[in-house]
């Protein structure tokens, strides 16, 4: 298995721009989350799936952000409009048990 | 989810055992210690858990003390590779959370020469 894969690996756009990333879980896991990693936070969930229906997204900052999961093979996180502090690597990761596995993350850089 | 608590920092020399600590002492009976690392610019790594008996994989051995209120990560040969910052969790396996994980600040071990 090639392992949860997200897209793009890099994305640097304006102020204002709307944003989204992608994400293709493990084959078979039926969990997916989205994390934001920062400096200044840490490691901190914005969002989780169970068969594609959300859970929990308590941690999503705003409603500029959104997240889908149309189906179980890919999910999408969007934030619209954009703005500096939004600025970090965002990671996806998929479980179908007790073990996480984590995507390469986006870095987003937001001018 | 009980709290953690882990050094901030660590080193360690080539080829020696390195041995993370970790303090959990509000743990619940039902909560498992997980442990992850993240290599500078890749997403974290799963690399064990356990919930009281002490466990052993190819990676790492984890020692879980009796009171269950600390345990240490051994990695028993480090390499340059394992140069990176290691999470320890505590989850519990079941409820509304699925297995949401919540990370901490970690240790940052460095592995030198």
């Amino acid at each position: 298995d090639a392992g949860v894969i997200q897209s793009p690996r890099h994305e640097v756009t304006e102020m204002g721009q709307e944003v989204t990333l992608r994400c293709k879980p493990i084959s078979g896991h039926d969990y997916l989350f989205w994390y934001r990693q920062t400096m200044m936070r840490g490691l901190e969930l914005l969002i989780y799936f169970n068969n594609n229906v959300p859970i929990d997204d308590s941690g999503m900052p705003e409603d500029r952000f959104s997240a889908k999961m149309p189906n179980a093979s890919f999910s999408t996180l969007k934030i619209q409009p954009s703005e500096p502090r939004d600025s970090a690597v965002y990671f996806c990761a998929s479980s179908s048990g007790l073990r996480q596995f984590f995507g390469p993350g986006t870095r987003l850089t937001v001018l | 989810d009980a709290k953690t608590t882990q050094p901030p920092s660590m080193d360690c020399a080539e080829g020696r055992a390195a041995n993370l600590p970790c303090n959990h002492s509000t743990i619940s009976g039902n909560e498992y210690v997980y442990w992850y690392r993240q290599i500078h610019s890749q997403g974290p790594q799963y690399i064990i858990h356990g919930l009281k008996n002490n466990e052993t994989n190819e990676m790492a051995s984890l020692i879980i003390t009796e009171d269950r209120k600390s345990s240490t990560l051994i990695l028993p040969h480090a390499t340059l590779r394992d140069t990176a910052v290691y999470y320890c969790i505590v989850r519990a396996t079941a409820g509304g959370g699925g297995n949401k994980l919540t990370f901490g600040t970690g240790t940052q071990l460095k592995v030198e020469l």
